[in-house]
Order: structure tokens, then C-alpha cells, then sequence
């Protein structure tokens, strides 16, 4: 059984530019979430999907979006980057959306905005 | 309401120590919290987590107190080894959020020879 893999591990972009972070879901995991972990912070939940669709957003902007596939892999989108999106970006997968669903996480993708 | 407190922010102590971290909600609602271990480039992993019926979860070396009343929850490590060093995040979530965890800034724990 394979854990939860994300691509690319590190990424440099510069402002305004766009980027797309995938995420391979944890074998039989239909819900993956994704966070922000700035630098000496905690991870901020950015949005979850659910079966190809949107099941909760945290506090960010329209500017970071996703896609869910019939697979459960999934990806993030960021438009218009801006220089406080550096960040190590995490997807989790899960057996399901709810709260007492384990979420494991992957190595995280690090990016960089120049 | 939804901010987690997490400290303290760095934790040193001696191999065989039992490092305390404490976290504190406002949020009655949350009803899932879970401890989180995170090793220089990877991510978080699931240490242990407990719900607000129960006071107390041990797992192996690791044990969550929970005072529901206080609105406080605390990580300690028995006997700790210098495999333990890593960040620790404390974290909460509510059923009506889908699962969303709520994270505490973190606690770096170093555990000397």
C-alpha cells in the first residue's frame, strides 16, 4: 500500500505567476485536504474535496483552487502568486471528509516566490 | 474562536525526560483532537488523538491529558529519546467542519543524549 505522494517536492516561481501542486491520494482514500504550513507555523487548511467536489475552504482566496478526479488524486492551483504564498503545501488523504477520519499526510510540495 | 494555542514554541530536555506540551481552544465545539509529529522535511503524522468524553489516552510512550472544563489538552512523552526530536503540532476539529484540523503554532522538542 502505497502513503500519500505529492509532485514536484520543490518548485520556484516568481510573482504573479501561476502553479499547479498534484497529489496522489493513499490507496482507498476518496478525500484528500489541503494545507499551507508557512515557515515556524502550524498547517492551514486550504480546502477539501470529496468525491471530485468541493467539501470546505478555509480562508483563502478565490485565487487558489482545485480539482479532484475519479481517481482521488487531486491538484492545487494558485494564480497570480504572490510573494507570502511561499509555503510547504500538504494534501492529506482520508478514508472519508469527516472528523474522525485519520488524515495522513505527504511530504509536502515547497515552493518559493521570487 | 477557531485559534488554537499551542506552547511552548521550543522544548529542550535530557534522554529519559517527559516533556509536557500544552494546548488551549475557545471553541466548544471542536470534538476531535489529534497530535501530530512532523520530521525535518516530511509531513505531519498521526501520534494520537482523543475525544472530550475521555480525560486521558495513553498510547505506548505517549500520552494525552484532556481537561474539558478548561478547555485545555496536553501531549507528554515517557522516558523521551533523542528519536524523538521533531515538531509537534496540537490540533482540533469539529464534525460539522468536514474534518478540517485546526493547527497550533507547534512545539520543537530536542531530547539530548
Amino acid at each position: 500500500e502505497t502513503g500519500v505522494t505529492q509532485s514536484p517536492t520543490h518548485l520556484i516561481k516568481t510573482r504573479g505567476q501561476q502553479v499547479t501542486l498534484r497529489c496522489s491520494s493513499q490507496s482507498g482514500h476518496n478525500t484528500v485536504s489541503w494545507y499551507q504550513q508557512a515557515l515556524g507555523q502550524g498547517p492551514q487548511f486550504i480546502f477539501q474535496y470529496y468525491r471530485e467536489e468541493e467539501n470546505g475552504r478555509g480562508n483563502f482566496p478565490p485565487r487558489f483552487s482545485g480539482l479532484q478526479f475519479p481517481n482521488y488524486s487531486s491538484e492545487l492551483n494558485v494564480n497570480a502568486l504572490e510573494l507570502d504564498d511561499s509555503a510547504l503545501y500538504l494534501c492529506a488523504s482520508s478514508l472519508g471528509p469527516g472528523r474522525q477520519e485519520t488524515q495522513y499526510f505527504g511530504p509536502g510540495t515547497r515552493l518559493l516566490v521570487l | 474562536q477557531q485559534q488554537v494555542k499551542q506552547s511552548p514554541q521550543s522544548l529542550i530536555v535530557q534522554k529519559g525526560g517527559i516533556p509536557i506540551i500544552n494546548c488551549a481552544y475557545e471553541n466548544t465545539a471542536f470534538d476531535y483532537f489529534p497530535w501530530y509529529q512532523q520530521f525535518p522535511g516530511k509531513g505531519p503524522a498521526l501520534l494520537i488523538a482523543i475525544r472530550p468524553d475521555v480525560s486521558e489516552k495513553k498510547e505506548g510512550r505517549f500520552t494525552i491529558s484532556f481537561n474539558k472544563s478548561a478547555k485545555q489538552f496536553s501531549l507528554h512523552i515517557m522516558d523521551s529519546q533523542p528519536g524523538d526530536s521533531a515538531t509537534y503540532f496540537c490540533a482540533a476539529s469539529m464534525t460539522s467542519n468536514t474534518g478540517k484540523l485546526i493547527f497550533g503554532q507547534g512545539t520543537t522538542l530536542q531530547v539530548k543524549p
